[in-house]
């Protein structure tokens, strides 16, 4: 079944405790992306990925790492996360951005810091 | 950069009713509007895009229109059912990096 998936799906940490959130795809897609979305801001972008070992700064990449060394996997790395961080993250991805492709989510991840 | 704005931010009708979101956007080399739905607890998901070179798309009781001079699309949902409540989010993509800007979302509640 062509998905993207992400793990955990639920996350509760404290201040500072360094996590990674996974995300890997299994349809050879090109672009992958990282959203967060908070109530009433919508869908915000922290970083993308326009191929393996390409990645740029999304809206608000503050606080946030990502890496692409393998095309399926797009891993979100929080070094040193804080309460403001508390948000639901999602992964995206799709056959690639110039070809103005639908973006498929993943499930989700719902992160809290304490 | 692209500016996407949505509105309402919350939208109720009842059962049979139409909806109306709108979204405006600021970037004239934008070329690509999708719309995505999420309901409650999950992932948002393609349900109708367009395309510059198109004024109006219709799929079953959705449809979206595009004003590419106002610099603004709307979406339609006609005979509107309990389960088109969700979260809808419009989108704008294009300009040198191909990035795409979502709105904040409009939440729809249908009253059965």
């Amino acid at each position: 079944e062509a998905q993207v998936t992400q793990n955990p799906r639920y996350l509760i940490t404290v201040t500072g405790k360094k996590l990674t959130v996974t995300c890997s795809q299994n349809m050879n897609h090109e672009y992958m992306s990282w959203y967060r979305q908070d109530p009433g801001l919508g869908l915000r972008q922290i970083y993308y990925s326009m191929n393996v070992e390409v990645t740029d700064k999304g809206d608000v990449p503050e606080g946030y790492k990502v890496s692409r060394k393998e095309k399926r996997n797009f891993p979100l790395i929080l070094e040193s996360p804080s309460p403001n961080q508390t948000s639901l993250y999602f992964c995206a991805s799709s056959l690639s951005l110039a070809g103005y492709n639908e973006q498929f989510f993943g499930p989700g991840t719902r992160l809290t810091v304490l | 950069g692209e500016n996407v704005e949505q509105h309402p931010s919350t939208l109720s009708v009842q059962e049979g009713d139409s909806a109306v979101i709108k979204c405006t956007y600021s970037d004239s080399a934008s070329n690509y509007f999708p719309w995505y739905k999420q309901e409650l607890g999950k992932r948002p998901q393609l349900i109708i895009d367009i395309r510059s070179n198109v004024g109006e798309k219709k799929d079953q009781r959705i449809a979206v229109t595009l004003n590419k001079t106002a610099k603004h699309f709307s979406l339609h949902i006609t005979e509107t059912q309990p389960e088109d409540s969700a979260v809808y989010f419009c989108a704008a993509q294009g300009g040198s990096n191909y990035k795409l800007t979502f709105g904040k979302g409009t939440l729809l509640t249908v009253n059965p």
